[in-house]
């Protein structure tokens, strides 16, 4: 039940294309849903976070999309550019720890 | 912009040695955590401190391992006698609260291979 479901493992799109990855859980009592990007040697940074009071969030060309019956998330990135290539780490808490996602690794071809 | 410092970047060491990940937090935060990743893997959390007691820990943090905050800067990962399966990048992070909503700041991580 604190398992956290990421998929695809793997992503390739074109430049300007929108990467969709998405997240299920199971646990109800977690509330906090953030999403993580890492580059390769680098810790994971924050990119994005969603409560589930609300359906979407959006900041810059990220979107987090939230359905909180089915228990999934996802994250769009609009207009994708060859930067954005990284894995993105879903994670879901409802204290403390941060339970990850297995990670999606993206690549955008230019 | 304040940054999650940790040392050393590499640490290689043969297997039943103690080794001492060290980590330095952002400053005003309160709350700091050491998860690790194992090549390929999902990151998982192993611990997280505040008040000088740690507040959760996981199934993976077992005997083997104990975190201390020495001084007001340092924050700690010992491994007393390393396995083949510690292997890992270990990421320390920290938080200015401790609530699940509050953004967890990461380090660069050390990656520690045991032989």
């Amino acid at each position: 039940q604190q398992q956290v479901k990421q998929s695809p493992q793997s992503l390739i799109v074109q430049k300007g294309g929108i990467p969709i990855i998405n997240c299920a859980y199971e646990n109800t009592a977690f509330d906090y849903f953030p999403w993580y990007q890492q580059f390769p040697g680098k810790g994971p940074a924050l990119l994005i976070a969603i409560r589930p009071d609300v359906s979407e969030k959006k900041e810059g060309r990220f979107t987090i999309s939230f359905n909180k019956s089915a228990k999934q998330f996802s994250l769009h990135i609009m207009d994708s550019q060859p930067g954005d290539s990284a894995t993105y780490f879903c994670a879901a808490s409802g204290g403390y720890q941060l339970i990850w996602g297995a990670g999606t690794k993206l690549i955008i071809k230019p | 912009e304040p940054e999650v410092t940790q040392t050393p970047s590499h640490q290689v060491t043969q297997m039943g040695q103690e080794v001492i990940l060290r980590c330095v937090p952002i400053s005003n935060h309160l709350y700091f955590y050491w998860y690790r990743q194992i090549l390929g893997q999902k990151v998982e959390f192993l611990v997280s401190f505040y008040n000088n007691e740690i507040s959760e820990k996981s199934e993976i943090f077992d005997d083997q391992f104990s975190v201390e905050r020495p001084d007001g800067s340092n924050f700690t990962l010992k491994i007393r006698s390393t396995k083949l399966e510690d292997s890992a990048m270990y990421f320390c992070a920290s938080s200015a609260q401790g609530i699940h909503q509050e953004t967890q700041y990461f380090g660069p991580g050390t990656r520690l291979l045991v032989l």
